[in-house]
């Protein structure tokens, strides 16, 4: 079965710092891969999805961007971080039965 | 666009009644839903799921059932549990593709006893 490791848990950042959220992924391979936020009192919106090694495509425009360097890491980053940019973010693996794992989360708050 | 809506923000059930949450979707290239439970700060439980093939799948005390030509999909929990207040999320998914799940807006359910 999948599992999927997501870092750190909890992050308080000032604004305009940079930012790297990391993601690997166990007990698959070629996996799909998704960064998820939600917003306080929102759902989750997806922001980036990979299919494959280097493979990004973004869903919204923003400040954040994503990388793929190995098959089973995905990598969150940003320059310099929003106030806008708090919020709880989701990395989900989807292995080749269909399912979806999703990590623990990472709450991040922007001062 | 908001492919998926969950139009009801929160609900309140009496412990041991149904809970019913409703689910809406437009785009008619997805095939595959599911339903989640989420806490704060932590990430999404699965809780079921259903393929367009399919119109009803029971799991339990939860069933999903699904209407195509209605683009509409419901969670039923019987009997309802104080445990089960939580957010739940519908997500939906096309098969083919990237197959990104796209998520409501959420319903906040909360089982008074």
């Amino acid at each position: 079965s999948q599992t999927i490791h997501q870092w750190p848990a909890t992050l308080v950042q000032p604004v305009g710092s940079p930012l790297s959220l990391e993601c690997t992924v166990e007990g698959t391979s070629n996996p799909n891969l998704y960064w998820y936020r939600q917003a306080a009192g929102r759902g989750l919106q997806l922001l980036f999805y990979s299919v494959g090694i280097g493979q990004i495509s973004s869903e919204v425009p923003q400040n954040l961007s994503a990388s793929r360097p190995q098959d089973r890491q995905f990598i969150l980053s940003s320059k310099k971080l929003l106030l806008s940019d708090s919020g709880f973010y989701l990395c989900v693996t989807q292995g080749n039965d269909y399912g979806y794992t999703f990590g623990s989360g990472t709450r991040l708050t922007v001062v | 666009d908001q492919q998926v809506k969950q139009n009801s923000p929160s609900l309140s059930v009496q412990e041991g009644r149904i809970s019913i949450l409703n689910c809406d979707y437009t785009n008619s290239m997805f095939d595959y839903f599911l339903w989640y439970k989420k806490y704060p700060a932590e990430g999404p439980t699965f809780l079921i799921s259903i393929s367009s093939i399919k119109d009803k799948n029971e799991d339990g005390r939860f069933t999903v059932f699904l209407n195509k030509s209605a683009k509409h999909l419901s969670l039923h929990i019987v009997p309802s549990q104080p445990g089960d207040s939580a957010v739940y999320f519908c997500a939906a998914s096309a098969l083919q593709g990237a197959q990104k799940l796209v998520f409501g807006q959420g319903t906040r359910l909360t089982i008074n006893p």
